[in-house]
């Protein structure tokens, strides 16, 4: 069985600061792990993804992650939040054997950014 | 074009309505979800069709229908529905039913039961 747990259910920055939200999971294989974001009353917009190649991995409108293998982290960060990168997080991960392609998502990390 | 769109985009609907879902994709994809979104939730996942037919059905309530009349509409009929069926419904779809491919998300549809 695979799960994904969100370390922070809210984090609040400000603008300029840096973004870390932080992401583990376990598996017992190899997984594909997500970050897709949710600004309020829309759908899911993909981050980034990882799936076995490079460990840092570089997303959209500056987001990065890196994928531990050692810690079961995939923390999101980010150098300098802008007042658009408010909204929801979730970390995902997408899973294997007869669960192949079925998702499982973190509890959701909210962030709030103060200019 | 990698775009997934959902009509309506609010629903309400009394208990003894039917009414359906739309969601349609023109990537090619051949795999296709869908999801219902609680408040301050994370998606769960309903149906998964592959290649148009059903693949995963998460013991969803027989109120909720789909539907994949072809590789690139999906539907959900919806009938009786409770009060608690108040969510936001999301449609995705991915190139296949495989773990190394990210899924797409339609903007979803909010439905309201009266």
């Amino acid at each position: 069985a695979q799960s994904v747990t969100q370390l922070d259910s809210h984090v609040s920055v400000s603008e300029g600061t840096p973004v870390l939200l932080r992401c583990n999971y376990s598996s017992s294989y190899s997984p594909s792990l997500f970050w897709y974001v949710q600004h309020p009353n829309k759908g899911l917009q993909l981050l980034l993804k990882y799936t076995s190649a490079a460990t840092l991995v570089k997303g959209i409108n500056g987001f990065e992650a890196e994928f531990k293998k050692s810690e079961t982290s995939f923390h999101l960060t980010k150098p300098s939040a802008h007042m658009s990168d408010a909204a929801e997080y979730f970390c995902v991960s997408s899973g294997g054997g007869t669960s192949y392609g079925k998702l499982t998502f973190g509890q959701g990390t909210i962030l709030t950014v103060h200019p | 074009d990698t775009e997934v769109t959902q009509t309506p985009k609010h629903l309400v609907m009394g208990m003894t309505n039917k009414k359906s879902l739309k969601c349609e994709q023109h990537m090619g994809h051949r795999a296709m979800y869908w999801y219902k979104q609680k408040a301050k939730k994370p998606p769960e996942l309903m149906f998964v069709y592959s290649y148009e037919k059903l693949s995963i059905n998460e013991s969803v309530p027989s109120r909720f229908s789909p539907e994949c009349p072809n590789s690139s509409l999906l539907n959900l009929h919806l009938h009786a529905l409770q009060p608690e069926d108040s969510a936001l419904y999301l449609c995705a779809s991915s190139p296949v039913r495989d773990r190394s491919y990210e899924q797409y998300f339609g903007p979803g549809t909010r439905l309201t039961v009266t």
